[in-house]
């Protein structure tokens, strides 16, 4: 069974930092990993998709990596903003017929002005 | 604009009184799917439609239907709600293919007294 764990849970920093949001799954044999964006009590926003022949995809300040054989992917933002703030999660797509996605719980962005 | 709208956002209910809650896209996607949102548990998969007129369960099907009568639109039916079904769900929908990513309407927020 899949597993998706996020670290950490919760991360505060001060406007202007660059940060690193960790996601790992138990089972390497994944299609493609994608990372969401939700704000509280709103819908999930797509950031990225990252195939799982990729390394790395980017998306202006948003850099996602993949390294499927150790079972992690990292979201890199640069140069964070107050409105960054928001919960990221990271979904793993296995194969199979059905194309459900197994999520991580998340880690909540605060980023400080 | 390419989008997942559900219908309603927000619906307090009584426990027994049966519900429907709608999802429509308009992006002519083949595969839509309901997942529920919950503190604690993250996002699981309720139901899953693959084409019109293909549903199927995903890990947490009880107490719930589904119907998939037209490509764009798969409604989510709560014959008997129950204080359990107070959750944010959300309605996802993609093209076939593993390439392809997730698209997640708004969310409907549901609690059921």
């Amino acid at each position: 069974k899949q597993e998706v764990t996020q670290i950490p849970a919760a991360l505060s920093v001060p406007e202007g930092e660059n940060l690193v949001l960790n996601c790992s799954f138990t089972d390497s044999a994944i299609y493609n990993l994608q990372w969401f964006r939700q704000d509280p009590g709103k819908g999930l926003t797509s950031l990225l998709l990252i195939q799982s022949s990729q390394r790395e995809q980017t998306s202006g300040r948003l850099n996602a990596s993949l390294d499927k054989s150790s079972g992690r992917s990292t979201l890199y933002i640069a140069a964070s903003q107050p409105g960054d703030s928001a919960t990221y999660l990271c979904a793993v797509l296995r194969g199979g017929s059905n194309y459900k996605l197994t999520f991580g719980k998340g880690t909540l962005l605060t980023v400080n002005p | 604009e390419a989008q997942v709208t559900q219908n309603p956002r927000y619906l307090i209910t009584v426990t027994g009184k049966k519900l429907t809650v709608t999802c429509s896209q308009n992006m002519n996607h083949e595969y839509m799917s309901w997942y529920r949102q919950d503190p604690g548990l993250g996002l699981r998969q309720i139901y899953y439609s693959m084409n019109v007129e293909v549903t199927d369960k995903g890990d947490v099907p009880e107490g719930y239907k589904v119907s998939r009568k037209e490509k764009r639109n798969f409604p989510l039916i709560l014959e008997s709600p129950s204080p359990n079904q107070t959750s944010l769900y959300f309605c996802a929908s993609r093209m076939t293919g593993v390439i392809n990513e997730q698209f997640f309407g708004p969310g409907t927020r549901l609690t059921v007294l």
